[in-house]
């Protein structure tokens, strides 16, 4: 079955540190990626997005790229804020009935 | 406001004692589905519904119904709610166009935090 693996946390980072979380996935088909992020209290929210190899999805200063050859889809920020502090979740769909998440990676930013 | 809204946000209950948390979405999505979060195991899909009237297993469904008699609603149903099933749940809703064309982000409500003693 699909699986999704990513970095395991937590992490701690000083405000304007730059910031990659890994994620690789299995698939058998061809899937579309996603990051959400879970504020406190709050449930998930798509954060990007990007559905065929070699697309970047991007928002709010976060990147990621979709690597069919090495099965990943890592997240980065090159310069993070005390406001991104959060749970951040890989996540896959290969077709419309089931996604996949990763365990979650909790960030904390340090002013 | 596009949202989905899940009842009650936070119960605490005792095992045996049927309970139903309700979700409901206003964006004419067709696929709808529910997760458990649980410390260290990410999000666990439990059912989903890609249409009314048509609803399947996700990873785990043991002690868990659901029904999809309207487009809009997607109830989780405990008959006999035992402790491993404290955990926070989360209803979620996407676009569904058919067959395998469709992979669409999910959309999800703001949880409901289940404590069975």
């Amino acid at each position: 079955g699909n699986s999704v693996t990513q970095m395991e946390g937590p992490v701690t980072l000083s405000e304007e540190a730059f910031l990659t979380i890994n994620c690789t996935y299995t698939a058998t088909g061809y899937p579309s990626l996603f990051w959400y992020v879970q504020y406190p209290g709050e449930g998930l929210q798509l954060l990007l997005k990007a559905t065929k190899a070699d697309d970047k999805g991007s928002n709010k200063g976060f990147e990621a790229t979709y690597r069919k050859e090495t099965t990943s889809f890592h997240l980065e920020k090159g310069s993070v804020q005390v406001s991104d502090s959060a749970v951040y979740f890989c996540a896959l769909r290969e077709n419309a009935g089931k996604s996949t998440f990763g365990d979650g990676t909790t960030l904390t930013v340090k002013p | 406001e596009a949202q989905v809204t899940q009842n009650p946000r936070y119960l605490i209950t005792v095992t045996g004692k049927k309970l139903t948390v309700t979700c409901s979405q206003n964006m004419n999505h067709e696929y709808m589905s529910w997760y458990r979060q649980d410390p260290g195991l990410g999000l666990r899909q439990i059912y989903y519904s890609m249409n009314v009237e048509v609803t399947d297993k996700g990873d785990v469904p043991e002690g868990y119904k659901v029904s999809r008699k309207e487009k809009r609603n997607f109830p989780l149903i405990l008959e006999s709610p035992s402790p491993n099933q404290t955990s926070l749940y989360f209803c979620a809703s996407s676009l569904y166009s058919g067959g395998t064309g469709n992979t669409g982000e999910l959309f999800f409500g703001e949880g409901s935090r289940l404590t069975v003693l």
